[in-house]
C-alpha cells in the first residue's frame, strides 16, 4: 500500500493568515492526489482533485500543487470557517490511502 | 447534483450482521468504480472495499476480507455492503465515495459494534 505522510499534524494560525500543508507519498502517484476538509462530526468535503484542480463550488482561496511524491495544499486569507482538519488522499492505486490529517486551529 | 446517501447503520452486538446501502443520484451510477471507506472515532479514513461498474470485480481490505461483501444494483442506483461477523474494531462511520471530476462523499452512516 502507498503510505501518505502529512505535515504538520497540527497548525495554529490566525484569521487572515496564509497556511501551507504538505503531503508526501511513499512512491510516485503522478497527480492522483486529492485534498479534503473535515469538521467535527461532519462528513469530509472535497477541495482539490488531480493535485491542483479545484472541486466545483470550492472557493479559490484553496489551491493545490505538486506531482510525483510531494504535494501541497495552500489556504489563503484564513477565515473562521476554515479551521478544521485537512486530509490528503492518493488514488493512483488501490487501496485508497489517506494522510493522518492536519488539524488547523485558531491561534 | 451528484449525491450519495448512506443508510443502514446502527448498534449491533459482536458477531452480528448489518447491511449498509448507498443510494446514488445525479450521475450515471452504472459507470466506474465506487468505494466504501470507513472512519473510526478520532482516526483518519481507511479503504474498506470497491466494486467496478458491472460488479464483476471487487477489492477488500485484509481486515474485512471474508466477512464483508460489496454489491450493487444498477437498476436501483444503489451500492451495498453486507457486513457479517462484526467486531468491536469495525465501529466507524461508513462512507461511500465516487470519483466524477473530483471525489464525492456521502454523509456517512454510523456502525457501532458493542455488547
Amino acid at each position: 500500500d502507498i503510505q501518505m505522510t502529512q505535515s504538520p499534524s497540527s497548525l495554529s494560525a490566525s484569521v487572515g493568515d496564509r497556511v501551507t500543508i504538505t503531503c508526501r507519498a511513499s512512491q510516485d502517484i503522478s497527480s492522483s492526489l486529492a485534498w479534503f476538509q473535515q469538521k467535527p462530526g461532519k462528513a469530509p468535503t472535497s477541495l482539490i482533485y488531480a493535485a491542483s484542480s479545484l472541486q466545483s463550488g470550492v472557493p479559490s482561496k484553496f489551491s493545490g500543487s505538486g506531482s510525483g511524491t510531494d504535494f501541497t495544499l495552500t489556504i489563503s486569507s484564513l477565515q473562521p470557517e476554515d479551521f478544521a482538519t485537512y486530509y490528503c488522499q492518493q488514488y493512483n492505486s488501490y487501496p485508497l490511502t489517506f494522510g493522518q490529517g492536519t488539524r488547523l486551529e485558531i491561534k | 447534483e451528484v449525491q450519495l446517501v448512506e443508510s443502514g447503520g446502527g448498534l449491533v452486538q459482536p458477531g452480528g450482521s448489518l447491511r449498509l446501502s448507498c443510494a446514488a443520484s445525479g450521475f450515471t451510477f452504472s459507470s466506474g468504480w465506487i468505494h466504501w471507506v470507513r472512519q473510526a472515532p478520532g482516526k483518519g479514513p481507511v479503504s474498506v472495499s470497491r466494486m467496478n461498474s458491472d460488479g464483476t470485480s471487487t477489492s477488500y481490505a485484509d481486515s474485512v476480507k471474508g466477512r464483508f461483501t460489496i454489491s450493487r444494483d444498477n437498476a436501483k442506483n444503489t451500492l451495498y455492503l453486507q457486513m457479517n461477523s462484526l467486531r468491536a474494531d469495525d465501529t466507524a462511520v461508513y462512507y461511500c465515495l465516487k470519483y466524477i471530476g473530483g471525489w464525492t462523499w456521502g454523509q456517512g452512516t454510523l456502525v457501532t459494534v458493542s455488547s
